[in-house]
């Protein structure tokens, strides 16, 4: 059972356009949800987290947007440029006990120039 | 990152075979984690450990063992391995911050069991 769902699981933006990935997750306990970036043979890295006593988060071109009620969070690139093209990962998890992460299924991100 | 190591990085074997994967860290974290990634699956949790007594099993366990030699490092192993155990795997490390639990990655080790 996929407990956070992540879409689109590619997805294409030309150079200066808004990206923009989904997640929605399941369990109302989850209180953390991150996003990481992958590059092409590389491992993860955490690009931006939000907690959900707020409604965004914002860092730089990378906002975070929460739903609280919907159970959904996503993430919105900025002026996407070629060297934003990877894997992005959504995850959850909860403060108590053993803290692991649930990831979403990834989304291939392309930026054509 | 050159604070979390993985060897080897890349390895084929046969159906059958014993693997270990291996994994450092020189982050001083107590955490640490063994994923695989599977296209379409995102990354899933095979087993973690908070301390080098302490060893759990995450959500695809079976087929897989692992040991925690000293605080900076952990092994992954194939008793025996089968087509279906080809992936990517990622060793994570982390520590408690703030209540929040950022994971450091290491390059992973792509495992092709033929």
């Amino acid at each position: 059972q996929q407990q956070v769902k992540q879409s689109p699981q590619s997805l294409i933006v030309q150079k200066g356009g808004i990206s923009i990935i989904n997640c929605a997750y399941e369990n109302t306990a989850f209180d953390y949800f991150p996003w990481y970036q992958q590059f092409p043979g590389k491992g993860p890295a955490l690009l931006i987290a939000i907690r959900p006593d707020v409604s965004e988060k914002k860092e730089g071109r990378f906002t975070i947007s929460f739903n609280k009620s919907a159970k959904q969070f996503s993430l919105h690139i900025m002026d996407s440029q070629p060297g934003d093209s990877a894997t992005y990962f959504c995850a959850a998890s909860m403060q108590e006990g053993a803290q692991k992460l649930v990831f979403g299924q990834g989304t291939r991100l392309t930026i054509n120039p | 990152d050159a604070d979390v190591t993985q060897t080897p990085r890349n390895r084929i074997t046969k159906t059958g075979k014993r693997i270990m994967l291996e994994c450092s860290q020189t982050k001083g974290h107590d955490r640490m984690y063994w994923y695989r990634q599977d296209p379409g699956l995102g990354l899933r949790l095979i087993y973690y450990s908070f301390d080098v007594k302490d060893i759990n099993k995450g959500e695809i366990s079976d087929g897989y063992s692992v040991s925690r030699q000293a605080q900076a490092k952990f092994s992954l192993s194939l008793e025996s391995a089968i087509p279906n155990q080809t992936a990517l795997y990622f060793c994570a490390t982390s520590e408690l911050l703030a209540g929040y639990n950022e994971q450091f990655f290491g390059p992973g080790t792509r495992l092709t069991v033929l």
